[in-house]
């Protein structure tokens, strides 16, 4: 078990870029999920899926970003057009799901985005 | 709808006194409690959970045990060290928030030597 891992740790990019980030989860696990972090803040919930199907996707999430789980493993999520209030962590976190009554998540170290 | 509250930070203490953070919660249903830890520039650590009523986690000194009658669930360590200043986050899972994690603003800890 290597854990959740996340790439690239640190991504500048100018504004107006399009970006992509990559989670790879625990094996076993089922559901991903991705969040954003500012500094100082908890983590701001984004999307997730189970499996390779994307469940929910937070309202406030703007069209610019889109997430992919396409064989169920790793997922990638781009950010289209990037904003200077885009500037953030971005974590993933990877759970058993609920078929197994394991509900704790457990994340990567994150990928540190900024926006010039 | 579900929500966690934890005592505002930043909590400073010296090092080896007792650490006491103060987290409550608000669930139709009967959660998961977790407390999840997360060091400067680094991501989040799960410290320590519990599923039901009574249940004490526990995990590096940290313990905490689900009270559902106060609805609270108080991470406590008997002697922090500098190497526990980190910022503390609790969080609940249920069926009514789909499994997902609802956070606490989260505690800054400072340890001072």
């Amino acid at each position: 078990d290597t854990g959740v891992s996340q790439n690239p740790r640190h991504k500048i990019t100018k504004r107006g870029q399009n970006v992509t980030f990559r989670c790879d989860p625990i094996s076993e696990h089922n559901r991903l999920y991705w969040y954003r972090q500012t500094l100082g803040q908890g983590p701001e919930f984004l999307t997730y899926f189970q499996n390779e199907a994307q469940l929910e996707k937070s309202r406030l999430l703007s069209d610019r970003f889109s997430a992919e789980r396409p064989k169920g493993s790793f997922s990638t999520l781009e950010i289209q057009r990037t904003e200077q209030g885009d500037s953030a962590m971005y974590l993933c976190a990877s759970s058993l799901g609920v078929r197994q009554h394991s509900y704790e998540q457990y994340f990567g170290p994150g990928t540190r985005l900024t926006v010039t | 709808g579900d929500s966690v509250t934890q005592m505002e930070g930043p909590v400073t203490l010296s090092e080896e006194a007792f650490l006491t953070i103060n987290c409550t919660y608000t669930a139709t249903g009967y959660p998961s409690l977790f407390w999840y830890v997360q060091y400067p520039g680094e991501g989040l650590q799960l410290l320590l959970k519990a599923t039901k009523a009574d249940d004490k986690g526990s995990n590096k000194g940290f313990e905490a045990t689900y009270r559902k009658e106060t609805t609270s669930f108080h991470l406590e360590k008997g002697s922090v060290q500098v190497s526990d200043s980190a910022v503390y986050f609790c969080a609940l899972s249920d069926q009514d928030s789909n499994y997902q994690l609802i956070w606490g603003a989260g505690t800054k800890l400072i340890i001072k030597p």
